[in-house]
């Protein structure tokens, strides 16, 4: 499988609190992107980081990216929770394919 | 604007039939991708198209085929299906692949081969 990884699998947070989750990809990328995905429903983009790129606010999403270990991490400042969700990293591979990773499932509780 | 629309929503097969999955977006882009999810796997690249007339094998093409002969639409054929072709099946489409450019997806089609 070319899948990268996410971690953690779940996690299990208070409103209110911060949430990271990570991701590591195993080739060279053009960017790197997040999706949401609700329960039952399709993907959504968040936010996408380009491979000259450090790091990218978005509201209360911040992504950093290093490419020299071939990882990323989103945060998710003041979760609310509206928030949960699985999230999935996805490298944007030279020649146009999205690869994602397994997910990481939030669960935010108010 | 609809966006992307998946046709059916469910479905249930049994070994060895046929069926044809319909994808259509209004959005004018150019590339279309099909994917399937399952449990604990992520998203899997089935097939995709760079643009009308043209298709392309993904990550996990065995078992599937695809047409695109309208820009709007992409068709995801399952010819015999088998249950491990069980899963939720993803439309996705971008004004181009590569730099910057976001997919948009569908609300997926649940696929249960019995």
């Amino acid at each position: 499988s070319q899948q990268g990884e996410e971690d953690p699998q779940a996690l299990s947070i208070q409103e209110g609190e911060n949430a990271t989750m990570n991701c590591s990809y195993k080739t060279s990328i053009n960017n790197l992107q997040w999706y949401r995905q609700n329960s039952g429903r399709g993907l959504v983009h968040l936010i996408l980081i380009r491979s000259n790129e450090r790091e990218k606010h978005s509201g209360r999403l911040r992504v950093t990216l290093d490419t020299s270990k071939k990882s990323s991490s989103l945060l998710i400042t003041a979760s609310r929770a509206a928030d949960t969700a699985s999230y999935f990293c996805a490298s944007m591979e030279y020649g146009n394919k999205l690869v994602f990773g397994a997910g990481t499932i939030l669960r935010v509780k108010s | 604007n609809a966006g992307v629309t998946q046709t059916p929503k469910f479905r249930v097969l049994k070994t060895g039939q046929s069926m044809t999955l319909l994808c259509a977006q209004d959005m004018n882009h150019e590339y279309m991708y099909w994917y399937r999810q399952d449990p604990g796997m992520g998203l899997r690249l089935i097939h995709y198209s760079v643009g009308e007339g043209t298709t392309a094998k993904g990550e996990v093409p065995d078992g599937y085929n695809v047409s695109r002969l309208k820009k709007q639409n992409f068709l995801l054929g399952l010819e015999s299906a088998a249950p491990s072709q069980t899963s939720v099946y993803f439309c996705a489409s971008s004004y181009q692949g590569g730099a910057g450019n976001e997919q948009f997806f569908g609300p997926g089609t649940r696929l249960t081969v019995l």
